[in-house]
């Protein structure tokens, strides 16, 4: 089975801009999870979708937000970008649900100007 | 919320020999325990986890440990090997509707 792929691996915006992640789980798994990992906070946990719903979220402001559309694909996206929004942002999908076993994907890297 | 610690950061050991990661968690009703090592440059991949229904579980070099008690986890791995360098995140799953809560990680190096 292929693994979890993320979209783009790199990317550069500035300041204000927005950007839009983009997340395609194990074939078959239906929960994706959205982590944040930083050298400062380490990796913290941003939200759950399962079957198209947002289960859970972690606490990061409403700046912060995700979709899941019905092939269980993921989107995740940051409105009026900050300095401290550059971080490596992971995926992990799950075939029940973030209570179960997850697997990441290779992240994006997110670099803010 | 839940909160995980993780110690030490830093573990250099010699190839073949045993390295140990510690984590302590604070949510009693945490009830998931995987860990995950990460290399350089890719995400984190699982390793082993472990159920609060469970006190041990092994898998070729690897074993983790959970004391629910004391509400500690450990990472064994044995007879290491120079591939086994990389940084490895405990993590736990809080009684909450969170996600995984994750250790700040350790920094396995394996000398040769």
């Amino acid at each position: 089975k292929a693994g979890v792929t993320q979209t783009p691996r790199y990317l550069i915006k500035t300041r204000g801009q927005q950007v839009t992640l983009s997340c395609s789980p194990i074939s078959g798994h239906r929960s994706v999870s959205w982590y944040q990992q930083t050298p400062g906070q380490g990796l913290q946990f941003l939200f759950e979708y399962f079957s198209e719903t947002q289960r859970n979220k972690g606490n990061f402001p409403g700046r912060f937000s995700g979709r899941q559309f019905s092939n269980s694909r993921s989107e995740m996206n940051v409105s009026t970008l900050e300095l401290g929004d550059s971080a490596l942002y992971l995926c992990a999908s799950s075939p029940q649900g973030a209570a179960y076993e997850q697997y990441f994907g290779p992240g994006t890297r997110l670099t803010v100007t | 919320g839940e909160n995980v610690e993780q110690h030490p950061s830093t573990l250099s050991v010699q190839e073949g020999d045993s390295a140990v990661i510690k984590c302590t968690y604070s949510d009693s009703a945490s009830n998931y325990f995987p860990w995950y090592k990460q290399e350089l440059g890719k995400g984190p991949q699982l390793i082993i986890d472990i159920r609060s229904n469970v006190g041990e579980k092994k898998d070729q070099r690897i074993a983790v440990t959970l004391n629910k008690t004391a509400k500690h986890f450990s990472l064994h791995i044995t007879e290491t090997q120079p591939e086994d360098s990389a940084v490895y995140f405990c993590a736990a799953r809080g009684g909450g509707a969170d996600g995984l809560t994750f250790g700040k990680g350790t920094h396995l190096i394996i000398q040769p």
